[in-house]
């Protein structure tokens, strides 16, 4: 069965230095997200990627997050300069073409910790 | 908000019995969907319910629907140890971007 995956499943870096975590979404898929789970705390949205262009953002996606899909097939998030408060765990999903009533396709998540 | 509520936040039983989870929202949705979290590991989907449909099961999860009071259920019937996660809805409306939005969860225990 077709799935998302994410590599590395944890990565630990220094504050300040860039991270870019890896998503390989499936592959006849249209709709792409990453979301973030702050240990203990909701999942919450960071950025939607559609037709190569982000298609919404989230407040907490700032000017220190961008996401990349350069070669078709993976799907990047970076973090530029890393904080502390970005220690967490971050999940990319996507979501078939045009099939409204369908779920969203999570891979196991890439564990960020900021020391 | 599009935000799914559960309800109970935490909810603790002996293998054997049967699981409620309750899920409130707010918007208009095209589809409810439930999902399920391991402790520290990724979000797995269990079940999508359309709105216009009232029930649905799947192996020993049940999930009803009521959009005019706009709330869901998820039933485990017979629980297992194994079923030890915690579980969110997901309420769906493809005009919010298709972006899911998650409340807190419900945080399961089933002890053997």
């Amino acid at each position: 069965e077709p799935e998302v995956t994410q590599t590395p499943s944890h990565q630990v870096t220094q504050m300040g230095q860039e991270v870019i975590l890896r998503c390989v979404p499936i592959s006849n898929h249209l709709y792409f997200y990453w979301y973030r789970q702050i240990l203990g705390q909701k999942v919450e949205f960071l950025v939607s990627f559609y037709n190569n262009e982000i298609s919404e953002k989230s407040e907490i996606f700032d000017d220190q997050f961008s996401v990349e899909r350069p070669d078709g097939s993976n799907f990047t998030l970076k973090i530029r300069s890393t904080k502390l408060e970005d220690s967490a765990m971050y999940f990319c999903a996507s979501i078939p073409r045009v099939k409204m009533n369908t779920e969203a396709f999570f891979g196991q998540g890439t564990r960020l910790t900021v020391v | 908000s599009q935000q799914g509520e559960e309800d109970p936040q935490a909810l603790s039983i002996q293998e054997g019995e049967n699981a409620t989870m309750n899920c409130s929202y707010k918007t208009s949705i095209n589809n409810l969907q439930w999902y399920r979290q391991n402790s520290g590991r990724g979000l797995v989907h269990l079940i999508l319910i359309r709105s216009n449909e009232r029930e649905k099961h799947s192996g020993r999860l049940r999930v009803t629907l009521d959009t005019s009071k706009k709330s869901s259920s998820l039933l485990i019937t017979a629980s297992r140890a194994a079923d030890t996660a915690s579980y969110f809805c997901a309420p769906y409306n493809a005009g919010n971007n298709r972006k899911l939005i998650w409340g807190l969860g419900t945080s399961l225990a089933v002890n053997p």
